[in-house]
């Protein structure tokens, strides 16, 4: 399979417990974009790698919020001391260089009890 | 702020009802407008990309156009299977911005 892998595809935790989510974008891809989505609002973006560099940042992206992508191949996210409100649908994108489509991976679902 | 909009939020159609879904955009220095089709629990999938004004591109049932200010999404004649939610964004410095998206509904 060569599209953008996700793992896990589910995920349920207990408030204040760490998370970590990764992704495995295809692999000529340089750019990897993290996005969370919550029920009936569109995709938001929290940062951007192109290869191994942390391009950008949302302001979204709590201090407990951190990304990386150690080699510019996959990337992890992880979520420290998690709240009810992380509750979402992360999902991770890979594209090439230039003004091209994005594909996305089939997302992680968080859910914090 | 940059902005994309997307109305409306929700559409029901009888099979074979044509009708046209609409993204307004204001994000400064777009460099590109793109349509992507969601089904539930799962990832976007890309459609369509349009560059300027003027641009049209189709598949299937589906034709997607670009003004200045605003893309429309046609669709001709919908399917049941043509029912999910259909996003659009924005790029302007490398990230898409997205809508909040038109939940389409189509029924036999």
């Amino acid at each position: 399979d060569t599209g953008v892998s996700q793992d896990p595809r589910h995920k349920i935790t207990k408030r204040g417990q760490n998370v970590t989510f990764r992704c495995d974008p295809i692999s000529e891809h340089n750019r990897l974009y993290w996005y969370r989505q919550t029920l009936g609002q569109g995709p938001e973006f929290l940062t951007y790698f192109q290869n191994e560099a942390q391009l950008e940042k949302s302001r979204l992206l709590s201090d407990r919020f951190s990304a990386e992508r150690p080699k510019g191949s996959f990337s992890t996210l992880e979520i420290q001391r998690t709240e009810q409100g992380d509750s979402a649908m992360y999902l991770c994108a890979s594209r090439p260089q230039g003004v091209v489509e994005a594909f996305f991976g089939q997302g992680t679902r968080l859910t914090v009890v | 702020e940059d902005q994309v909009t997307q109305s409306p939020e929700a559409l029901r159609l009888q099979e074979g009802e044509s009708s046209s879904l609409n993204c307004s955009y204001t994000v400064s220095g777009l460099r590109g407008l793109f349509w992507y089709r969601q089904d539930p629990g799962k990832g976007p999938e890309f459609l369509f990309t349009l560059y300027s004004a003027g641009e049209e591109k189709e598949k299937e049932r589906l034709k997607a156009t670009l003004t200045k200010k605003e893309s429309f999404l046609h669709i001709t004649a919908p399917k049941p299977e043509d029912s999910a939610t259909y996003l659009c964004a924005g790029d302007n410095t490398d990230k898409l911005i997205f809508g909040t998206g038109t939940r389409l509904q189509v029924f036999p």
